[in-house]
């Protein structure tokens, strides 16, 4: 049972919009930022957004992230093929403690 | 560029200690802005965060409750590395386990992943 909570799967058509959302409490969303990863089969995740809604260098612009306060969103617009994987949300936890959501499969129809 | 490379045994007998070891480059383990964390991700589980160690004058580290009991976490500054020792392991903590850097806050770098089966 993982502390953030993330629909186990979303889908869509290239093109489209899609939102993930991660659902946490006041010890942990609330209280820091939100980072969302990407995790392509057999490999590593990969930061795709972190402090909210910043993105390293690299990544598209079609990925936007959000927070409002115990929960926090990333959208993906543009949807492409590449984009089918797996999506994480992390932040800390009040206790000192790394925390992640249990994942979302983005999967494009 | 960052890099981690972890290394260590994919096989562990149940009871024993899972030991693996993450080797940094384009960094210093000693770095007063980052800190070095292990990772590890099941089915059951999913993503897990078992500590991290780091460096802001002196060595800290954290653990995750679910594993503190039976964790260390480790620099060594002359091979510019880091490791995990996880002791009294059983068939539960068979997982792929990754090293990854924070930096202001997220993880940013991940070491490839090292799948530990703990099984006789």
């Amino acid at each position: 049972q993982s502390v953030l909570t993330q629909p186990p799967s979303a889908s869509g058509t290239p093109g489209q919009r899609v939102t993930i959302s991660c659902s946490g409490s006041s010890s942990n969303i609330g209280r820091d930022t939100v980072n969302w990863y990407q995790q392509l089969p057999g490999t590593a995740p990969k930061l795709l957004i972190y402090s909210n809604n910043q993105r390293p260098s690299g990544v598209p612009d079609r990925f936007s992230g959000s927070k409002s306060g115990t929960s926090a969103s990333l959208a993906i617009s543009g949807l492409q093929s590449e984009d089918e994987a797996d999506y994480y949300c992390a932040t800390w936890d009040a206790s000192l403690m790394r925390v992640f959501g249990g994942g979302t499969r983005l999967t494009v129809l | 560029q960052v890099q981690l490379q972890q290394s260590g045994p994919g096989l562990v007998k149940p009871s024993q200690t899972l030991s693996l070891t993450c080797a940094i480059s384009g960094d210093s383990v000693s770095s007063n802005s980052a800190a070095w964390n292990w990772i590890r991700q099941s089915p059951s589980r999913g993503l897990e965060w078992l500590g991290r160690t780091y460096y802001r004058s002196k060595w800290y580290d954290d653990y995750a409750v679910s594993v503190k009991s039976r964790i260390a976490i480790k620099a060594d500054t002359s091979k510019n590395q880091f490791s995990l020792q996880l002791n009294s392991v059983t068939p539960e903590d068979t997982a792929m386990y990754y090293c990854a850097r924070t930096h202001s806050g997220y993880d940013d770098y991940w070491g490839q992943g090292t799948l530990v089966t703990v099984s006789s």
